[in-house]
């Protein structure tokens, strides 16, 4: 069964660095998204991105993100320059095409752990 | 703004127990209600997307219902076994498609 993945599953980095999270979104769809959970909240929306740009974006989605989808398969979330509370569970998801559960659904993938010293 | 609350946030039963859990929101100003399942380390997995007020899912052991009129969404599952243990997400799609997710909750069925 076809699959979101990504990679790396844990990534620890020192503040100020810049890190980039990779995702292979389900290879016949269309509509991308990041999101992400600080430890004991919710997950919450990062960003949407569909037709090679950002659909839209929350107010935490600053000028330190950014997302690309470079080569058609791969969907990347970078961060510039971390902060301590970018610390938090990475996760990409996927949406497309008539699937089991249909056009509504979207698909995750499995997450990255970052942790920012 | 869409807001999302999930109850009891965890709960322990014992294998075959059935159980439920709420999901509700104060606006039914949504497109849909999505309930997921996820187990640590693993992708969390589409269960339900629900749509209508009045709609019933089920999924082997698993079922869910929407009440938009009186704003919540119940899952249920019977005959609870260890691997159903994880933790349940509701989460809204609003007109964008973005989902809002409630906080979750955590199952630990006991052998």
């Amino acid at each position: 069964e076809p699959e979101v993945t990504q990679t790396p599953s844990h990534q620890v980095t020192q503040m100020g660095q810049e890190v980039i999270l990779r995702c292979v979104p389900i290879s016949n769809h269309l509509y991308f998204y990041w999101y992400r959970q600080i430890l004991g909240q919710k997950v919450e929306f990062l960003v949407s991105f569909y037709n090679n740009e950002i659909s839209e974006k929350s107010e935490i989605f600053d000028d330190q993100f950014s997302v690309e989808r470079p080569d058609g398969s791969n969907f990347t979330l970078k961060i510039r320059s971390t902060k301590l509370e970018d610390s938090a569970m990475y996760f990409c998801a996927s949406r497309g095409l008539a699937g089991e559960l249909g056009y509504e659904t979207q698909y995750f993938g499995p997450g990255t752990r970052l942790l920012v010293l | 703004i869409l807001n999302v609350e999930q109850s009891p946030q965890s709960l322990h039963v014992q294998e075959g127990d059935s159980t439920n859990f709420t999901c509700s929101f104060p606006s039914s100003n949504f497109y849909a209600l999505h309930w997921y399942r996820w187990e640590t380390a693993k992708s969390p997995e589409a269960l339900f997307v629900m749509t209508l007020n009045g709609d019933e899912k089920k999924k082997g052991r698993i079922s869910a219902t929407l009440n938009t009129k009186e704003g919540y969404s119940y899952l249920y599952i019977k005959g609870s076994q260890p691997e159903d243990s994880a933790t349940y997400l509701c989460a809204l799609r609003d007109s964008s498609y973005k989902l809002i997710f409630g906080s979750g909750t955590r199952l630990l069925v006991r052998p």
